[in-house]
């Protein structure tokens, strides 16, 4: 199984920052790589797939980055909506497997 | 638009069997591929099953000859018939849409609570 491992765990951050969730698999995955942003009681929402394409209506604020192993979602300009709990997930080979996720709260 | 409403959920005995069902008004289930997510109380996302386009299946070890996932191609309806639950599968159930094998998860249902306890 390919295990995805995301960092940090959790992220302070205050309105209008620039903040970096970095994902890492145990083996590569070329591309497929998708993140999603979670809020609490609410299904995960599609932000970003094939490691860097931005899904039809997400702000252009979330961008994402990487290949083979090593992958990037990064957020600029932090807005209040965005705080929430992000996931990595591959979909390379079943099992897919997600990240433990990366909670982001308001400093 | 795509819609996922599942439905099923409850409380159960460990030991026990539920079947959950995920209907998908507005498009054809047995053309995507279509999976069951689901996520424990406070914890992460797992990834339970999937069924491909061609109609063949695919398991999460953790559910491997326990759990069974199927479609109703005549009521575009996905299902998950779930055997001897244990009180480890307590968690919340997504049914999510991908377009083909290495796609994303695009659409998710809202979940239906599953809760395995005696």
């Amino acid at each position: 199984d390919i295990q995805m491992t995301q960092s940090p765990s959790s992220l302070s951050a205050s309105v209008g920052d620039t903040v970096t969730i970095t994902c890492r698999a145990s083996q590569s995955i070329s591309r497929y790589l998708n993140w999603y942003q979670q809020k609490p009681g609410k299904a995960p929402k599609l932000l970003i797939y094939a490691a860097s394409s931005l899904q039809s209506g997400v702000p252009s604020r979330f961008s994402g980055s990487g290949s083979g192993t090593d992958f990037t979602l990064t957020i600029s300009s932090l807005q209040p909506e965005d705080f929430a709990t992000y996931y990595c997930q591959q979909s390379d080979s079943t099992p897919y497997t997600f990240g433990q996720g990366t909670k982001l709260e308001s400093k | 638009e795509v819609q996922l409403v599942e439905s099923g959920g409850g409380l159960v005995q460990p030991g026990g069997s539920l079947r959950l069902s995920c209907a998908a008004p507005g498009f054809t289930v047995s053309s995507n591929y279509m999976s069951w997510v689901r996520q424990a109380p406070g914890k992460g996302l797992e990834w339970v099953s999937v069924v491909y386009g061609g109609g063949s299946t695919n398991y999460a070890d953790s559910v491997k000859g326990r759990f069974t996932i199927s479609r109703d191609n005549s009521k575009d309806t996905l299902n998950l018939q779930m055997n001897s639950l244990r009180t480890e599968d307590t968690a919340v159930y997504y049914c999510v849409r991908a377009r083909n094998k290495v796609a994303p998860f695009d659409y998710w249902g809202q979940g239906t609570l599953v809760t395995v306890s005696s």
